[in-house]
């Protein structure tokens, strides 16, 4: 089971673009590498998803070094409503098997 | 289409009672996971189930827990004989599939889970 390590917490401000980084020094052959939100009292929610380079949808960037053995979720200009817990979960295509860990809390402040 | 259901939103149950937690999936997804979130803590895998089978429960603690979805209906976590332990939030997951070809997808949708309370 591929485990990942994170920040525990980040503060952030209004308008600033947010990096946060997960490592996951033993990611298999066959895992890819995905991130959810969490707000308070809410299930977690889909953000983005991929396997190597870079990725970008329409409210993230995800970025992964050849090795793969980290990624680093962008959120470019950040907003009150981005403070959430953010997990990064490395796994195949078995979703059971993934490994959510504490996240990191991001707080944006005004 | 509606997303994953989850009811009740809360529940408080008293030490040794039962507690029944259900799961609508979203429309058309075969695949059902039940997670556990204490205070401040990440997401624990309890159960993996597909319709009318049990595919991979894991992380069930081995008594007083066991999991189900029947062929019609939503699925059910049940909790007997509940002690205080036990308090915490439960989400319920639901994807389409669980294994593809080339264009793999692990995306799974949650619910609003039940937060359960054991006084």
């Amino acid at each position: 089971l591929a485990k990942t390590t994170q920040p525990i917490s980040m503060d952030s401000y209004e308008g600033q673009e947010v990096n946060i980084t997960c490592s996951h020094n033993n990611i298999a052959t066959n895992d890819y590498i995905t991130w959810y939100q969490q707000f308070p009292s809410q299930g977690p929610r889909f953000i983005i998803q991929g396997y190597k380079t870079k990725v970008t949808n329409e409210v993230a960037s995800l970025f992964i070094p050849a090795d793969r053995k980290s990624s680093t979720l962008s959120l470019p200009r950040v907003s009150l409503s981005d403070t959430a817990v953010y997990y990064c979960l490395v796994g195949d295509d078995n979703f059971n098997k993934f490994y959510f860990g504490s996240g990191t809390k991001l707080n944006v402040k005004p | 289409n509606a997303g994953v259901m989850q009811n009740p939103r809360h529940l408080v149950r008293r030490r040794g009672q039962e507690a029944r937690l259900r799961c609508s999936p979203m429309k058309g997804h075969s695949h059902v996971y039940w997670y556990r979130q204490l205070p401040e803590e990440g997401l624990k895998f309890m159960v993996y189930l597909q319709k009318e089978n049990i595919i991979d429960e894991s992380g069930m603690p081995k008594e007083r827990f066991s999991a189900e979805f029947p062929k019609e209906g939503p699925s059910i976590l049940r909790i007997q004989q509940v002690v205080r332990g036990d308090s915490a939030a439960y989400f319920c997951a639901s994807s389409p599939r669980d294994r593809f070809g080339a264009t793999r997808n692990t995306e799974a949708f949650f619910g609003q889970g039940t937060r359960l309370t054991v006084v």
